[in-house]
């Protein structure tokens, strides 16, 4: 089975900290996908890869980067965190099989 | 923009069928309608996945209609542990390869005892 594996479960950041969420797969896919999940506006999409050092901007990139220098990882970076930044972070891959993407268990990042 | 439509929430007997309706009125003729769920705590899981026609496997049913404009996902048997929100996705495919998935807020499903 594909793993998605997201570095941390639970996380606590102080405001204006830098942050970094890691995600690994083992299955060589060559898409990977941020998205953060908030109570009531469902998952939404921050920033994909499609190939190493390529990235593309979701549909909320707006304080995040990204960074994707090996196939298998894929990095959230958070350069000032910000309290509207608290919420659950989602890791997914692909390799746009028809069965779909496989999510991590998600890093819950909480700034205080 | 999520593409899809959904109830917020649905109740279901344990034992009874769930039917679960989506909306994609705007859905394009190459994009696919995939349904995952998430169980709280964890990711979201692939269910079932169609682009025309019906789709059965061991876990759910998946019925397009014929303008393909709505599908329905159906869990034949619910059991307590189908309790979960269900995404109605729209796959988004782009030129040179990549892709995304475009989730909209989903439905709640309670299966009751």
């Amino acid at each position: 089975d594909v793993k998605v594996t997201q570095s941390s479960r639970y996380l606590v950041k102080r405001t204006g900290e830098k942050v970094f969420l890691e995600c690994v797969q083992d299955m060589d896919h060559e898409n990977m996908f941020w998205y953060r999940q908030d109570p009531g506006l469902g998952l939404r999409l921050i920033y994909f890869s499609y190939d190493v050092k390529m990235k593309e901007k979701g549909d909320i990139p707006e304080g995040y980067s990204v960074s994707r220098e090996k196939k298998e990882r894929f990095s959230l970076i958070l350069e000032s965190a910000s309290t509207n930044q608290t919420s659950m972070y989602l890791c997914a891959s692909t390799n746009l099989d028809p069965y779909g993407y496989t999510f991590g268990s998600g890093t819950r990042l909480t700034v205080v | 923009d999520a593409k899809t439509t959904q109830p917020p929430s649905m109740d279901c007997a344990e034992g009874r069928a769930a039917n679960l309706p989506c909306n994609h009125s705007t859905i394009s003729g190459n994009e696919y309608v995939y349904w995952y769920r998430q169980i709280h705590s964890q990711g979201p899981q692939y269910i079932i996945h169609g682009l025309k026609n019906n789709e059965t496997n061991e876990m759910a049913s998946l019925i397009i209609t014929e303008d393909r404009k709505s599908s329905t996902l159906i869990l034949p048997h619910a059991t307590l542990r189908d309790t979960a929100v269900y995404y109605c996705i729209v796959r988004v495919a782009y030129q040179g390869g990549s892709e995304k998935l475009v989730f909209g807020k989903g439905t709640k499903l309670t299966v009751n005892p």
